[in-house]
């Protein structure tokens, strides 16, 4: 069965950084593509980035240079790295696995960028 | 960048009777491969979203039938035949024809029960 289960969110000021963790069972995380998607309190959904099963990654314009995907095969978990953290960046924070439409997501983190 | 507009932005649906969603795309989806990138996810109360409806017209596992989906090109349906009180929650369409990067969402609709 699969399960993504993330981790790391919290409360942080603007200009901090913080690394979220989403833990990953039933199926190979480098064996797939797997993206961030974020959604802000009472909003819609953004694409944040995405690391493919190739080690390409892509990031969406409002977090490039500040954000960074990468993963850690031995642990089968994905990462985001999140620097200089804004208070735009509120938002709760998915995994989600797969290529052209993802069909598995994790439950989310919130992260909250505020002073 | 591909802009998803999704109509109506929220709609009340008796249980019983059928709903429906649009959603335009303001660029063709159908990838020269042959398959048009084009999603429905719903996202029920605090829960995340969870993908029904796969490349305009495919149910995800698990899906009920009474959901079914449509269109080609930049426009498309998604149809609930017999709205549940169980559907109630906000329903995007996603692109993804243009990967990389990543995926364009549509505003969301929300569908609440009478």
């Amino acid at each position: 069965e699969v399960q993504l289960v993330e981790s790391g969110g919290g409360l942080v000021q603007p200009g901090g950084s913080l690394r979220l963790s989403c833990a990953a069972s039933g199926f190979t995380v480098s064996s797939n593509y797997m993206s961030w998607v974020r959604q802000a309190p009472g909003k819609g959904l953004e694409w944040v980035s995405v690391i493919y099963s190739g080690g390409s990654t892509y990031y969406a314009d409002s977090v490039k240079g500040r954000f960074t995907i990468s993963r850690d095969n031995s642990k089968n978990t994905l990462y985001l790295q999140m620097n200089s953290l804004r208070a735009e960046d509120t938002a709760v924070y998915y995994c989600a696995l797969g290529y052209s439409g993802p069909g598995y997501w994790g439950q989310g983190t919130l992260v909250t960028v505020s002073s | 960048d591909i802009v998803m507009t999704q109509t109506p932005l929220s709609l009340s649906v008796t249980p019983g009777q059928p709903a429906s969603i649009s959603c335009k795309s303001s660029q063709s989806l159908l990838h020269s491969d042959g398959k048009t990138y084009l999603y429905w996810y719903l996202q029920k109360p605090g829960q995340p979203p969870q993908l029904l409806i796969y490349e305009v017209s495919n149910r995800f596992s698990g899906v009920p039938d009474r959901f079914s989906g449509s269109g080609s090109g930049t426009d498309f349906t998604l149809k609930i035949s017999r709205v549940e009180a169980e559907d109630v929650g906000v329903y995007y369409c996603m692109q993804s024809i243009q990967l990389p990067p990543g995926y364009t969402f549509g505003q969301g609709t929300k569908l609440e029960i009478k």
